[in-house]
């Protein structure tokens, strides 16, 4: 089925240090949402989108539905151990209740 | 505090066996849930879509008599694996949309998943 190219892969970060990962489409997509998944666990819902050019944050996130509505960014600032994990991305390309497409994830290590 | 519900955490059981899943909405209304199936290390792939009051709709690929999906209230949707084999052996996950929000404007949250292991 369709997913969303997400990138990075993986990053090695110091603690401290900022970062961002972005999604992109070659669809465009109505709703943006980002994700973080711990082992085991379900995804957390970080930040919902729902408006292109819309700006949001959630303490030291932040993220961006862009523009053409086919891609999104998120960043964190100012990063410490416990953001270690795995940040999805996801779509939906119609409004309501509709399944997400999912891109592959970033997985994000935190050297203290 | 969450908002989607799931059980079990995790299940080990013999080939041959049949596991259900359960996913609740608390707090709110769900007349659609989603569930999700993840393979190590990899992302989440859509499963089917739950519908309260009929039938749900199944992704290509996915067995409809192999994934029995049931939404007999607007709270609650069980996915039962029939016959499970080894090769059933994944990460389950429901997501139901927030029915506390605008119809418009409802994230999906996402259940803590069932780790299912077969034998």
């Amino acid at each position: 089925g369709q997913q969303l190219n997400q990138s990075p892969q993986s990053m090695f970060i110091q603690e401290g240090e900022d970062v961002s990962m972005n999604c992109t489409s070659s669809s465009i997509f109505n709703t943006w949402l980002w994700y973080k998944q711990d082992p085991g666990e379900g995804p957390v819902l970080l930040i919902a989108l729902y408006k292109a050019g819309e700006l949001t944050s959630n303490g030291r996130l932040t993220a961006q539905f862009g523009i053409t509505r086919k891609d999104s960014f998120l960043n964190i600032s100012a990063s410490i151990p416990s953001d270690v994990g795995i940040y999805f991305c996801a779509g939906q390309l119609t409004k309501g209740n509709t399944p997400l497409v999912f891109g592959k994830g970033t997985r994000l290590s935190v050297i203290a | 505090g969450a908002v989607v519900s799931q059980h079990p955490s995790r299940v080990i059981c013999k080939s041959g066996t049949s596991v259900k899943i359960e996913c609740r909405s608390l707090d709110f209304q769900a007349t659609t849930m989603f569930w999700y199936r993840q393979f190590p290390k990899q992302s989440l792939m859509l499963m089917a879509t739950s519908n309260e009051g009929s039938k749900a709709t199944y992704e290509q690929g996915v067995e409809k008599d192999k994934f029995l999906i049931n939404h007999a209230s607007l709270t609650l949707s069980t996915l039962t694996v029939t016959s499970a084999h080894p090769e059933d052996s994944s990460f389950y996950i429901c997501s139901a949309p927030d029915g506390r929000l605008a119809k418009s404007n409802q994230p999906q949250h996402f259940g803590d998943g069932t780790r299912l292991s077969i034998l």
